[in-house]
């Protein structure tokens, strides 16, 4: 079965710090990778996919993803965090029917 | 000019009451979905619907009934609410059924006393 890891629950940052959040999946054929962002007390929005071509994916606000598909991973990516992004962020996975898998989340605190 | 819109946004309701939460998307898509999150903000995808046909109906207890009158409209029915079902329910959509982005709505906090 498919499934989505995503190995830090909350990170704490402080402002201009560097983002990196891990993203693992497991399934054996092609997948669609996405990461959604969810700010507090809001409905989930899309940072960035990955459907095929170029593994390093750049989406909204800065943030950038790569896809290594020897490592099934697909971690996010920002250099420069604001306070602004603290929210929870979701690594999903999508395969037949578009059905999405997603991870547990990890809550991002941005402290300026 | 709200993409996909959940009504209502909170819900508050006892143990055994029936309800309904009803989604409306008027992106044009074909293919709409309900998902569940829990209170450690744990995502499940419930079920799917492509052009008003039920293609994804995930493990979910018979008292959960969804209802696609049109392709615009997902509706979510409850019967005999428990205290487990107290989660944020999100509706989404999209164009078709591969390799598309889905579109969530604001969600439903459903909580169940």
């Amino acid at each position: 079965a498919q499934s989505v890891s995503q190995h830090n629950h909350h990170v704490i940052l402080s402002e201009a710090a560097s983002l990196e959040l891990g993203c693992n999946y497991s399934y054996g054929g092609t997948v669609n990778l996405f990461w959604y962002v969810q700010y507090p007390g809001q409905h989930l929005q899309l940072l960035l996919k990955y459907f095929s071509g170029d593994p390093l994916v750049k989406g909204i606000k800065g943030f950038e993803a790569e896809f290594i598909k020897s490592k099934f991973s697909f971690n996010l990516r920002k250099p420069s965090v604001q306070w602004s992004d603290t929210a929870e962020y979701f690594c999903a996975v999508s395969s037949g029917y578009n059905k999405l898998i997603f991870g547990a989340g990890t809550r991002l605190a941005v402290h300026p | 000019d709200t993409a996909v819109s959940q009504t209502p946004k909170y819900l508050v309701t006892q143990m055994g009451n029936d309800k309904s939460i009803k989604c409306e998307q008027n992106l044009g898509h074909d293919t709409m979905y309900w998902y569940k999150q829990d209170s450690k903000k744990f995502l499940k995808i419930m079920f799917s619907y492509n052009n008003k046909e039920l293609i994804i109906n995930e493990t979910v207890p018979n008292r959960f009934s969804p209802k696609s009158p049109d392709k615009a409209h997902l509706n979510l029915h409850i019967n005999s609410l428990e205290l487990g079902d107290s989660a944020v329910y999100f509706c989404a959509s999209s164009r078709g059924t591969s390799q598309e982005t889905q579109y969530f709505g604001p969600g439903t906090r459903l909580l169940v006393l």
